[in-house]
């Protein structure tokens, strides 16, 4: 079954300093890959995703993530941050469960965007 | 165009009571979802719906039941609830074609529920 590790629980930064979440996945067949962001007291809401094409996907905010298929990776990448992405963020990748695909999240980072 | 809409907002439940999350999409979405979010533990996919009169079991539906009479409400049933089932609960939507899930989900703002 697939599976998701997002190998940080919490990352905390200083503004304007650059970050990097980091996202593995168990099984490279014919993924598909998400990120989402929650903000506090809300719901998740899509940052990008990576369907086919272009490994290298844009997402909104300035928000950046590389498919490495190699190393079955998805890490999610900012050059300089503010403290209003200050949030938690999972990522997502397809997997089939009872025979029909279905997302599987990873368990999330808090990202502390500090003064 | 309010998206996906969950009530309530809140609740506590005492241990054996019941109660009924509600969920309503207006975006004439196909799939529906429920998962619930544990702290430090992601979310957990609890019952889907791919269209009116078809539910299925996700990865944890025991002590939950759905039912998906019409396309923009999904309401998920928990009948006798228990210590285990305090979580956040989440309803989302998508619009799939097709087998492959490719389409984003939306969200609503969850509903936290306590049950003591």
């Amino acid at each position: 079954a697939q599976s998701v590790t997002q190998l940080d629980s919490q990352v905390p930064v200083f503004e304007e300093a650059p970050v990097e979440l980091r996202c593995n996945y168990s099984s490279s067949v014919s993924v598909y890959l998400f990120w989402y962001v929650q903000y506090p007291n809300q719901g998740l809401q899509l940052l990008l995703k990576y369907l086919s094409g272009s490994t290298l996907v844009k997402g909104i905010n300035g928000f950046e993530a590389e498919f490495n298929k190699s190393q079955t990776s998805f890490h999610l990448r900012k050059p300089s941050v503010h403290i209003s992405d200050t949030a938690e963020y999972f990522c997502a990748v397809t997997g089939t469960q009872g025979g029909s695909e279905k997302l599987v999240f990873g368990k999330g980072t808090k990202l502390t965007v500090n003064p | 165009n309010a998206g996906v809409t969950q009530t309530p907002k809140f609740r506590i439940l005492k241990i054996g009571q019941s109660m009924t999350l509600q969920c309503a999409q207006d975006m004439n979405h196909n799939y529906m979802y429920w998962y619930r979010q544990d702290p430090g533990m992601g979310l957990k996919l609890i019952y889907y719906s791919v269209g009116a009169g078809i539910t299925d079991k996700g990865e944890v539906p025991n002590g939950y039941n759905v039912s998906r009479s019409t396309t923009e409400d999904f309401p998920l049933r928990l009948e006798l609830a228990a210590p285990s089932q305090t979580s956040v609960y989440f309803c989302a939507s998508s619009l799939q074609t097709g087998l492959r899930v490719h389409s984003p989900l939306h969200f609503g703002n969850g509903t936290r529920l306590t049950v003591t």
